[in-house]
């Protein structure tokens, strides 16, 4: 069964400084992975996603990512944290025969103090 | 392009009764999604619909139910409420088994 791990439960960073949020999953096969970002009370945005190909990829919101397959690892980053990035971040995996279903990490809390 | 939309946005119910939530996906998105969003348990499928047949299900009870009509639009219903089903339930839609975007939720309380 497939799995993540989001080993930080709470981060707390100054604006401006740099952020690496951690994500570890359990699939079998090459999964398809996701990172959302959830503002209290909204639905999930889309940050960006791995397929395949180059395993770093860029989403929104000066937001990147890496796929790092010996690792099992796909970690969120970004260079300068801006005071609205603060929110709700989940990373999820899916893969198999379910690319329907998501499944997500317990997520990390990021507070951006000024 | 006008993204998932989800209703009642807001429900308060109280426990043995029903509830049906709503879910319009986007235009052209076939598959809709259903998860399970509370402070314990974090986000949990529930199921998926595609073309109007259920492709797959999570590890809900069966008072969790849904369905899809052929404009894809989709509903779940949870019937005999309990407490504990008190949650936010997010509804997603993807154009095939891709890239699913999230409506804003249905926030369900049970009292």
């Amino acid at each position: 069964a497939q799995s993540v791990t989001q080993p930080d439960i709470h981060i707390t960073v100054s604006e401006g400084a740099s952020l690496e949020l951690r994500c570890n999953y359990s699939y079998g096969a090459t999964p398809y992975l996701f990172w959302y970002v959830q503002s209290p009370g909204q639905g999930l945005q889309l940050l960006l996603k791995y397929f395949s190909g180059d395993t770093l990829v860029q989403g929104i919101k000066g937001f990147e990512a890496e796929f790092k397959r010996s690792q099992s690892s796909f970690n969120l980053r970004k260079p300068s944290v801006h005071w609205s990035d603060a929110a709700e971040y989940f990373c999820a995996v899916a893969g198999g025969t379910s690319y329907g279903k998501l499944t997500f990490g317990q997520g990390t809390i990021l507070t951006v103090h000024p | 392009k006008a993204g998932v939309t989800q209703t009642p946005r807001y429900l308060i119910k109280t426990r043995g009764q029903q509830v049906t939530l709503s879910c319009s996906p986007i235009s052209g998105h076939r598959s809709v999604s259903w998860y399970q969003q509370t402070p314990g348990q974090g986000l949990q499928f529930l199921f998926e619909y595609f073309s109007e047949t259920q492709r797959n299900k999570g590890n809900f009870p069966g008072r969790f139910s849904g369905r899809q009509f052929s404009n894809s639009r989709s509903e779940m219903n949870v019937s005999t409420l309990e407490l504990g089903d008190s949650a936010l339930y997010l509804c997603a839609s993807s154009f095939g088994q891709e890239t699913q975007y999230f409506g804003p939720g249905t926030r369900l309380l049970v009292l």
